[in-house]
């Protein structure tokens, strides 16, 4: 069973639509979690990380995460073409690794 | 200048020949990470060391092995490179929720 279970789309969305990205994960022991965006041949960039249940808003962008269904989503508001690129679901093990799902790639229409 | 630095960012190389990918940082963080990158396939975890003397495989280890000569030096090495081995390869370090990337090394085996 892989640590960090991504689809990986890609999804499209419309100019001004919400896209919703969705994780799962294995390790109950995990306690930090992360969502990177990353745009072709470029390094992964951190646009949010959440640690306790619920939902953190920072902008356009929504993480919620629910540890009971180790289940951690990334909603983006008001989405843009230039939002469209990959977005990796990370996390922190139980065993303190850094470890990536495959990624979703978002694609937004104008 | 960048904070994670890899080199080279570009190689080409043949079949059965003796590799080494540089990562040098900057941040002074204890925990560094080598990934490799696929299309579709993510970032998977190849070595990770949170401080000199701790060295851990990854999920995908086999064919590769590392050094951390000092804190601020990780090196990736491919003893004896192989086609599918040819890759985006990653560098980073983290402290608390913050991972911070090298710009990524493009490996091509031929």
């Amino acid at each position: 069973q892989k640590e960090v279970e991504q689809n990986s789309g890609p999804l499209s969305v419309p100019e001004g639509a919400i896209a919703s990205l969705n994780c799962t994960y294995s390790d109950r022991g995990s306690q930090s979690f992360f969502w990177y965006r990353q745009y072709s041949g470029k390094s992964p960039e951190l646009i949010m990380f959440i640690y306790s249940n619920g939902d953190k808003e920072d902008g356009r962008f929504t993480a919620q995460l629910n540890k009971a269904s180790q289940y951690v989503s990334l909603l983006i508001r008001d989405s843009q073409p230039s939002d469209s690129a990959t977005y990796l679901c990370a996390l922190i093990t139980g065993f303190q690794k850094l470890v990536f799902g495959t990624g979703t790639r978002l694609l937004v229409s104008p | 200048d960048a904070d994670v630095t890899q080199t080279p960012r570009n190689r080409i190389t043949k079949t059965g020949k003796r590799i080494m990918l540089e990562c040098s940082q900057t941040k002074g963080h204890d925990r560094m990470y080598w990934y490799r990158q696929d299309p579709g396939l993510g970032l998977r975890l190849i070595y990770y060391s949170f401080d000199v003397k701790d060295i851990n495989k990854g999920e995908i280890s086999d064919g590769y092995s590392v050094s951390r000569q000092a804190q601020a030096k990780f090196s990736l090495s491919l003893e004896s490179a192989i086609p599918n081995q040819t890759a985006l390869y990653f560098c980073a370090t983290s402290v608390g929720e913050k991972a911070f990337f090298g710009q990524g090394t493009r490996l091509t085996v031929v």
